[in-house]
Formats: structure tokens, C-alpha cells, sequence
């Protein structure tokens, strides 16, 4: 079974340019996760799909960040315009179910260098 | 507020050594509680995880770990470590029926010969 996609793996990108990251999850994992990761921290909750329905975006930062997931597959997180604190390693995790006992499936996740 | 304290920011261990790695947690409700293991320039792995029942909990490479609920305690122990086995460990809990994860800082575990 193929596992969570993501590209790129890497970017550098000097402040006040835009970028794009994608993720292809599981095939038939109906919800989806970003997870910002900065260095030396544990990943935190960007924003989380059920199909193609925002569940939770509460900690994005709307004035620069934006999501989308259409048709409840593949996902798009994009940084406009990015800053320095964007640095990271963006993860993109799915899962299958929407009960309690799911597990989440990690991507390798796309690491951001902002100059 | 749910919250995830790992203690340990690094540990060191010798090769063949035990392990163990400690996380506590803040959660009003039942905790669903995990452990994930990232390689360098890798994702995250689940490691295992507590929903209900017995509270030692066995994981994949030979790790488990043990829930204890009067200490808000699931610490993750490892036997005997081998090198392959260094990496940043993650503990996490659930947070709602969604499934979003809380993570702690993580822990980074170096194997010397």
C-alpha cells in the first residue's frame, strides 16, 4: 500500500516569495492533517480536513497561510507572502477512519528554508 | 488544556543498554496516548498507542510502554537499544474525536557504541 506523498521534499525560498506543498494521502483516508514541525519542536496541528470540509484550521495563520483539499483527495498548503519563522518541515499525515481508534500515517513531510 | 511534557530534551545511551523515555500528559477525558519515532529526514512512525484496557502496551522494534493514570504518566522503555534505534521520539495524545494529535517537544535518543 502506498503511503502519504508529499512534495517537494525540500524548498528555499527568500521572505515575501510565495510557495505551494502537496499531498496525495491513502488512497481512501477520508481525513487529512498539516502539521507545522519547527526545528527542535514536536509538530503542531495546522489544519485538518474530513474529506474536503475544514474540521479544524484554528491555529493557520489565515493572513498567509491557505488550504484547500478539493474533492477530498489530494491537499495543498500554500505561504503567501512567507516569512522567517515559516522555516519548517510541513507534514501532511492521513487517516482512515472517524472513529477514536484511527491511526494517523505520516508523510515525510516537505522541509521550508526562508532566507 | 490537553498538554504533552517530555522531560528529556536528549538522552544518550550506550548500545545494548536499556531505555527509557518519559512522557507525561494533561487531558481531562480517558487519553488516547501514542508514541511516534522520526529518523533523520523522515516521517513520523507510530511506535504504539493506548486506548483502553491493559496498560503495558507492547509496540513495533521491541518497545513498549506502560499508562499510569495516577501519575499522568506513558513512559516508553526499550530493553536493550540497539544503534538503529537512534532517533527523536514523540509522545502524543488525542485530543478529539477527529483524531488530532498533541505532541510533546520530543525526545532526541543518541546510541553510542
Amino acid at each position: 500500500e502506498a503511503g502519504v506523498a508529499q512534495s517537494p521534499r525540500y524548498k528555499i525560498i527568500e521572505k515575501r516569495q510565495s510557495v505551494a506543498f502537496w499531498c496525495n494521502p491513502i488512497s481512501g483516508h477520508a481525513t487529512l492533517y498539516w502539521y507545522q514541525q519547527i526545528l527542535g519542536q514536536g509538530p503542531k496541528l495546522l489544519i485538518q480536513f474530513q474529506n474536503n470540509g475544514v474540521v479544524d484550521d484554528s491555529q493557520l495563520p489565515k493572513d498567509r497561510f491557505s488550504a484547500e483539499r478539493l474533492k477530498g483527495v489530494d491537499s495543498t498548503l500554500k505561504i503567501q507572502p512567507a516569512k522567517l519563522e515559516d522555516s519548517a518541515v510541513y507534514l501532511c499525515a492521513s487517516r482512515e477512519g472517524t472513529g477514536n481508534t484511527g491511526e494517523l500515517f505520516f508523510g515525510e513531510g516537505s522541509r521550508l528554508t526562508v532566507l | 488544556a490537553q498538554s504533552v511534557t517530555q522531560p528529556d530534551i536528549h538522552i544518550t545511551v550506550s548500545e545494548g543498554a536499556s531505555l527509557e523515555l518519559r512522557c507525561n500528559y494533561s487531558y481531562g477525558a480517558t487519553p488516547y496516548l501514542f508514541w511516534y519515532v522520526q529518523s533523520p529526514g523522515q516521517g513520523l512512525q507510530l511506535l504504539l498507542k493506548y486506548f483502553s484496557g491493559d496498560t503495558l502496551v507492547q509496540g513495533i522494534k521491541g518497545f513498549e510502554a506502560e499508562f499510569k493514570r495516577s501519575q499522568s504518566s506513558f513512559n516508553l522503555r526499550k530493553p536493550s537499544v540497539h544503534w538503529s534505534d537512534a532517533a527523536e521520539y514523540f509522545c502524543a495524545v488525542r485530543t478529539d474525536s477527529w483524531g488530532k494529535l498533541q505532541f510533546g517537544a520530543g525526545t532526541q535518543v543518541v546510541v553510542t557504541p
